[in-house]
């Protein structure tokens, strides 16, 4: 069973990134069987989907959140992360790491992290 | 983008009784769709995916259907910890969407 953990600052100012790091354990982030995405939930409203990324592979990312996501992985540390850009009050929520399972079939996201509020204020 | 609309957005139900959850998206997503359930303060957790299939952990009273643009998830005989809210979530097409969510709220 996989286990996640984000981290990173839970306050942001206004206009700077966002940048967050979710560490895996009980499997590898080179992993076949699995995307790793950010999902977010602001204060109080739902799930919006962030990013995906496939290890070797493509990246996938919320039309909305494009052009100001990044999204990487590191092999050394068994980590991936998330870098959001020119953040404004909206961007506040709760952010999610989380695994994506892709084999035997596609399942959604199978296991997440306990997730991490960022308030984006200055 | 698939837009993904669940119904009611609060089910008032007795403990004991059947909850029939309802989402609805505005193309076809085959059945390429999971249901999570999160309780305050926690991480959703994954309940089911193809639409119909009960993920690791998942209690037998917890069953989902549908295919295409409609899906049902429902619990039976509800349990005091099954009072949370449910999201549904399609995966058939980029970008993933989820619906805004059912909360489940004892009566």
């Amino acid at each position: 069973q996989l286990k996640l953990q984000e981290s990173g600052p839970g306050l942001v100012k206004p206009s700077e990134t966002l940048s967050l790091t979710c560490s895996v354990s009980g499997g590898s982030v080179t992993s076949g069987n699995y995307f790793w995405g950010w999902i977010r939930q602001p204060p109080g409203k739902g799930l919006e989907w962030v990013v995906n990324i496939f290890y070797g592979g493509n990246t996938y990312y919320n039309p909305s959140l494009k052009s100001r996501v990044t999204m990487s992985v590191d092999t050394s540390k068994n980590q991936f992360s998330l870098k959001l850009n020119s953040v404004t009050a909206a961007d506040t929520a709760v952010y999610y790491c989380a695994s994506y399972a892709v084999v035997p079939v596609a399942m959604g996201f199978d296991s997440w992290g306990q997730g991490t509020l960022v308030i984006v204020s200055s | 983008e698939i837009v993904m609309t669940q119904s009611p957005a609060i089910l008032s139900v007795s403990p004991g009784e059947r909850a029939t959850l309802s989402c609805r998206a505005s193309q076809s997503v085959e059945n390429n769709l999971a249901w999570y359930q999160q309780k305050p303060g926690q991480a959703p957790r994954l309940l089911m995916y193809g639409a119909s299939t009960r993920a690791t952990g998942t209690p037998a009273r917890f069953s989902g259907s549908g295919s295409g643009t409609e899906f049902t998830l429902t619990i039976n005989s509800l349990q005091s910890e099954d009072f949370a809210v449910y999201y549904c979530h399609q995966f058939n097409n980029w970008p993933d969407t989820f619906g805004q969510g059912t909360k489940l709220e004892i009566k």
